[in-house]
């Protein structure tokens, strides 16, 4: 399977702190994409790095990508508690036609 | 407001009833994907459609079967061949070179076997 791996699978944190996650993946890849998913909702689109960035920021957001090492980290800074959610890494392999999600992060944010 | 609909929210499924599950846009998107998702898991990719009267199997698509005679519409029917249908159903749609900018997901369908 092409699905990306995600870790940690679960992350708990007091408002305030910086919360890091990690994706991994298989293969050469034109973009990473990540989203956030509420409980019972559908998926979010947040950030998208490619394959020829290293770094990006959106907000309280900061996405990285190390193309030798297959993988990425989305920082998110100063969380909140609305920040409790799931994020997923999406990945855009070439040759592909559609993306693979990781398996996610369930991060919990403490008021 | 542009946006992707799926209807209903919660559906219940008899064994050996085949039911749909309806995915709207309005975001003239080309491309459109379902994905089941089961619990504390990612997603999985059943089906999608790049063109109308045009789809491609996923990596799970045995005992689901899809359409896509209009651009704004991709139903997915879960029939009776499906033996564990029990999850979360999203359905996404993107520009056909969309993989750059993101998909949009619908809010899903959660189905249950009764």
């Amino acid at each position: 399977s092409q699905q990306g791996e995600e870790d940690p699978q679960a992350l708990s944190i007091q408002e305030g702190e910086n919360a890091t996650m990690n994706c991994s993946y298989k293969t050469s890849i034109n973009n990473l994409q990540w989203y956030r998913q509420n409980s019972g909702r559908g998926l979010v689109h947040l950030i998208l790095i490619r394959s020829n960035e290293r770094e990006k920021h959106s907000g309280r957001l900061r996405v990285t990508l190390d193309t030798s090492k297959k993988s990425s980290s989305l920082l998110i800074t100063a969380s909140r508690a609305a920040d409790t959610a799931s994020y997923f890494c999406a990945t855009d392999y070439t040759g592909a036609n559609n993306l693979f999600f990781g398996t996610g992060t369930r991060l919990t944010v403490i008021p | 407001d542009g946006g992707i609909t799926q209807s209903p929210k919660y559906l219940f499924r008899k064994e050996g009833q085949n039911v749909t599950l309806s995915c709207e846009q309005n975001l003239n998107h080309d491309a459109m994907y379902w994905y089941r998702q089961d619990p504390g898991q990612g997603l999985r990719l059943i089906y999608y459609s790049q063109i109308v009267n045009d789809f491609q199997k996923g990596d799970i698509a045995e005992g689901y079967s899809v359409s896509r005679e209009k651009k704004e519409s991709f139903p997915l029917t879960v029939t009776s061949a499906q033996k564990n249908p029990t999850a979360f159903y999203l359905c996404a749609s993107s520009t056909t070179t969309g993989r750059s900018y993101g998909y949009t997901f619908g809010s899903g369908t959660r189905l249950t076997v009764v």
